[in-house]
């Protein structure tokens, strides 16, 4: 079974600070992996995707890797600022199976202090 | 619309009622999943529509649950007898291909409350 998980819970930074979010999942047999960001009463917004095949995305101030062999993918967010307070969800798609359902982490929430 | 969108956006409901949420997708995305997010647990899969047929229920956590799609459109997801543990915000996301590249867009979410 796929687990997915996310290290720190929380984070709080001050702003102008580069921040790295942690995802580790259990199984590597997946497609895809996927970072978001969910903002209070929204819902999830796409940051980045990385194809298995890929080691790395970047947007912007985003940075995403993939080390899939050892089930591990990072975020880096260079230059914080407080509009980056929100949290912050990883999510793997499975290789197999009839869906190409999300399994998700618990998520990272992340406060930038002005 | 630009997005999908969900309805309503906020339930309140007494325990035993049956709550009725409603789901539009982006016009054209054939694929649409239902997830739910509740505290301590996370956002878990529920089910996930291609076109009208549901190939993957398996994440419906008991038989007091339902969805339904028609015209390969909206969805809509049922709960029967509402219990106080099904209190969370239910997401839609909608995607236009199956594809090892698929991006899936998510809904604001319908936050429930079960007194």
């Amino acid at each position: 079974k796929q687990e997915v998980t996310q290290i720190p819970a929380a984070l709080s930074v001050p702003e102008g600070e580069n921040l790295v979010l942690n995802c580790s999942f259990t199984d590597s047999a997946i497609y895809n992996l996927q970072w978001f960001r969910q903002d209070p009463g929204k819902g999830l917004t796409s940051l980045l995707l990385i194809q298995s095949s890929q080691r790395e995305q970047t947007s912007g101030r985003l940075n995403a890797s993939l080390d899939k062999s050892s089930g591990r993918s990072t975020l880096y967010i260079a230059a914080s600022q407080p509009g980056d307070s929100a949290t912050y969800l990883c999510a793997v798609r499975r290789k197999g199976g009839a869906t190409n359902k999300l399994i998700f982490g618990t998520g990272t929430l992340l406060a930038v202090q002005p | 619309g630009a997005g999908v969108s969900q309805s309503p956006s906020n339930k309140v409901t007494e325990k035993g009622k049956d709550v009725e949420l409603r789901c539009d997708p982006i016009s054209g995305h054939t694929a649409l999943y239902w997830y739910r997010q509740s505290l301590g647990q996370g956002l878990e899969f529920l089910i996930y529509f291609q076109g009208n047929s549901a190939p993957d229920k398996s994440g419906l956590p008991s038989d007091r649950f339902s969805a339904e799609r028609t015209g390969g459109s909206v969805s809509t997801l049922t709960i029967q007898r509402t219990q106080q543990e099904d209190s969370a915000v239910y997401l839609c996301a909608s995607s236009w291909a199956s594809g090892i590249r698929e991006t899936q867009y998510f809904g604001p979410g319908t936050r429930l409350l079960v007194l």
